[in-house]
């Protein structure tokens, strides 16, 4: 499958542990996106990284969460004492190039649940 | 402030009788419009792009249409395997995708 992988699918927390979340772009792709999905709402835009560079950070809170895209290895969004307002589906997508017009391609998402 | 609003928010058909999704956008320089479905527990799998007024494109029983303010998903003739939530984004040039919450589709059989 050479598509978006995401893991772990889900994930469950206790309130002020740390989740980690991991996506592999599909091959070829240089470009990941992180999006949140609460029920009933539409994909809210988070963060969008390049291999080793942040180029657009303004739908992530400031607080708590970061998200890295390393030379080697997934991209990891990651979010320090986890609160139940944490609770979501967060999407991964993955792109060729930018400002192209190329579709994104998204993983099938982590489900985390905070207890 | 750029918006994408979809209708109807839920639709339920009978298996062969045919409608159409709306997608209507109030943006600043769209650079293209993206149609996807999803399925529960699942990513959004992609469907078409439209980058101009007047473009369509098809795929089996689904054909999109685009104007300058809005996008119809048309669906000819569904079948049970056609229900699932269809979303439309807006792309704003760079990196900025702005998505719609999305139609719930159930066709009944």
């Amino acid at each position: 499958n050479a598509g978006v992988m995401q893991n772990p699918r889900h994930l469950v927390r206790r309130r002020g542990q740390e989740a980690r979340l991991r996506c592999s772009p599909m091959k070829g792709h240089s470009h990941v996106y992180w999006y949140r999905q609460l029920p009933e709402e539409g994909l809210k835009f988070m963060v969008y990284l390049q291999k080793e560079n942040i180029i657009d950070e303004s739908g992530m809170p400031k607080e708590r969460f970061s998200a890295e895209f390393p030379k080697e290895g997934p991209s990891i969004l990651r979010i320090q004492q986890v609160v139940r307002g944490d609770s979501a589906a967060y999407f991964c997508a993955s792109s060729p190039a930018v400002g192209s017009g190329q579709p994104q391609h998204f993983g099938d998402g982590t489900r985390l649940s905070i207890l | 402030e750029d918006q994408v609003t979809q209708s109807p928010e839920a639709l339920r058909l009978q298996e062969g009788e045919s409608s159409s999704l709306n997608c209507s956008y109030t943006v600043s320089g769209l650079r293209g419009l993206f149609w996807y479905r999803q399925d529960p527990g699942k990513g959004p799998e992609f469907l078409f792009t439209l980058y101009s007024a007047g473009e369509e494109k098809e795929k089996e029983r689904l054909k999109a249409t685009l104007t300058k303010k809005e996008s119809f998903l048309h669906i000819t003739a569904p079948k049970p395997e056609d229900s699932a939530t269809y979303l439309c984004a807006v792309h704003l040039g760079g990196d900025k995708i702005i998505f719609g919450k999305g139609t719930r589709l159930h066709i009944l059989p």
